[in-house]
């Protein structure tokens, strides 16, 4: 079983609709979690970090993290056919030197 | 643009080959990253390096090979090459050699054996 999972998808919402994305993870030693963008043929994009449980919120995007249910989700509000891309989580174990462990990515397209 | 620069963009090379990844890490950045990502695997860590040492190995098979310069970019050495090494390598920067700062990447290298 893997560490982090993510549904590969694809995920397919009409634009202006909430995409919701989540990942399960098994070690409770992750202290730091991130979601990634990655567009087709480029490298992944930061697109938040957050630390510990609770809820961080960045303009449309909102990403939430349960630790006591080791679950993190990632929303996005108004979606746009510019969102569409692979989105992946990762997390990271304190002290581990950058060791991010990813899920596979859930494939997001937003239709017009 | 994440300010991460890698070379080249595409490769393709024969079984057995040996290849140099290039990487240049955002300015002011001390820390380089070297991920791989296969369809099957998803994103590997492969290996870190801090200011020119290195700090952690992650599923690096022992025909690669990396180091990081003075002036801090970065070169993964891949040799004997197979097919199953096939994939994207992606090179990634942060400011500290911790967790604390997130890891910003580049568009990484298309290698693909044949």
């Amino acid at each position: 079983q893997k560490e982090v999972e993510q549904d590969p998808g694809p995920l397919s919402v009409p634009e202006g609709a909430i995409v919701s994305l989540n990942c399960t993870y098994s070690n409770s030693a992750f202290q730091y979690f991130m979601w990634y963008r990655q567009y087709s043929r480029k490298g992944p994009e930061l697109l938040m970090y957050t630390y510990s449980s609770g809820n961080k919120e960045d303009g449309r995007f909102t990403a939430q993290v349960d630790k006591s249910s080791k679950y993190i989700s990632l929303f996005i509000r108004d979606s746009q056919p510019s969102d569409s891309a692979t989105y992946l989580c990762a997390m990271i174990v304190p002290d581990s030197w950058g060791k991010l462990q990813f899920g596979a990515g859930t494939q997001v397209v937003v239709t017009p | 643009d994440s300010g991460v620069t890698q070379t080249p963009k595409h490769l393709i090379t024969a079984t057995g080959q040996r290849v140099t990844l290039r990487c240049s890490p955002r300015s002011g950045d001390l820390s380089v990253y070297w991920y791989q990502q296969s369809l099957d695997q998803g994103l590997q860590f492969l290996i870190q390096y801090y200011n020119g040492e290195e700090r952690a190995k992650g599923n690096i098979l022992e025909r690669f090979s990396a180091q990081q310069f003075p002036d801090l970019h970065s070169e993964l050495n891949l040799s004997s090459l197979e097919l199953g090494d096939s994939a994207l390598y992606f090179c990634a920067s942060s400011e500290t050699q911790g967790q604390v700062s997130p890891l910003h990447f580049g568009n990484g290298t298309r290698l693909t054996v044949t």
